[in-house]
């Protein structure tokens, strides 16, 4: 079993929806959570970064984390076609990029 | 933001030749830098840390005479995957860790394909 859990999809939506992706995860000692957006043929791009439990807002996204069931998400509101891209979940029990550990992405496509 | 250049994006080369890729990290310095490996449809799979002036750190399972990295200078790291073979294709990502130590800034990849 993975450390990491995240539905590769793919999800389709509409323009304008709102959507949710997830991932689950085994270590309980994680303490920090990423989640990065990911173009076809390009590197990933941090989109948020949030410690411990709790939710964050930026923009048209929010990240929540429920460390008691082991559960993070990213929503995305008024979806763009320009979101169309895999998205990528990432986690570390400590503050010092490089030990995360990574989903395996969900890929996205928002439909005009 | 911080940015983060990789060199070439896309290699072709014949099998047992080797083939080197550079990792910049533009406007800023990066002490860190870290290069992964992902392969179609799957996740990001550290292969190893690179220290600036010192020998970099593999991940368990990563042959370190295979993959050589250097770190010479606070802005640049390489990679040279050594006598390549078919099985070494893939896309090859570096990333350098930012002043905070927290965050990292990717590089867009390198494709490499080795027939």
């Amino acid at each position: 079993q993975k450390e990491v859990e995240q539905d590769p999809g793919p999800l389709s939506v509409p323009e304008g929806a709102i959507v949710s992706l997830n991932c689950t995860y085994s270590n309980s000692a994680f303490q920090y959570f990423m989640w990065y957006r990911q173009y076809s043929r390009k590197g990933p791009e941090l989109l948020m970064y949030t410690y411990s439990s709790g939710n964050k807002e930026d923009g048209r996204f929010t990240a929540q984390v429920d460390k008691s069931s082991k559960y993070i998400s990213l929503f995305i509101r008024d979806s763009q076609p320009s979101d169309s891209a895999t998205y990528l979940c990432a986690m570390s029990e400590v503050a010092n990029a490089g030990k995360s550990t990574f989903g395996d992405g969900t890929t996205l496509t928002v439909k005009p | 933001g911080a940015v983060v250049s990789q060199h070439p994006s896309r290699v072709i080369c014949k099998s047992g030749t080797s083939v080197k890729i550079e990792c910049r990290s533009l406007d800023f310095q990066a002490t860190t830098m870290f290069w992964y490996r992902q392969f179609p449809k799957q996740s990001l799979m550290l292969m190893a840390t690179s220290n600036e002036g010192s020998k970099a750190t593999y991940e368990q399972g990563v042959e370190k005479d295979k993959f050589l990295i250097n770190h010479a200078s606070l802005t640049l790291s390489t990679l040279t995957v050594t006598s390549a073979h078919p099985e070494d294709s893939s896309f090859y990502i570096c990333s350098a860790r930012g002043l905070d130590e927290e965050t990292q800034y990717f590089g867009p990849g390198t494709r490499l394909l080795v027939l």
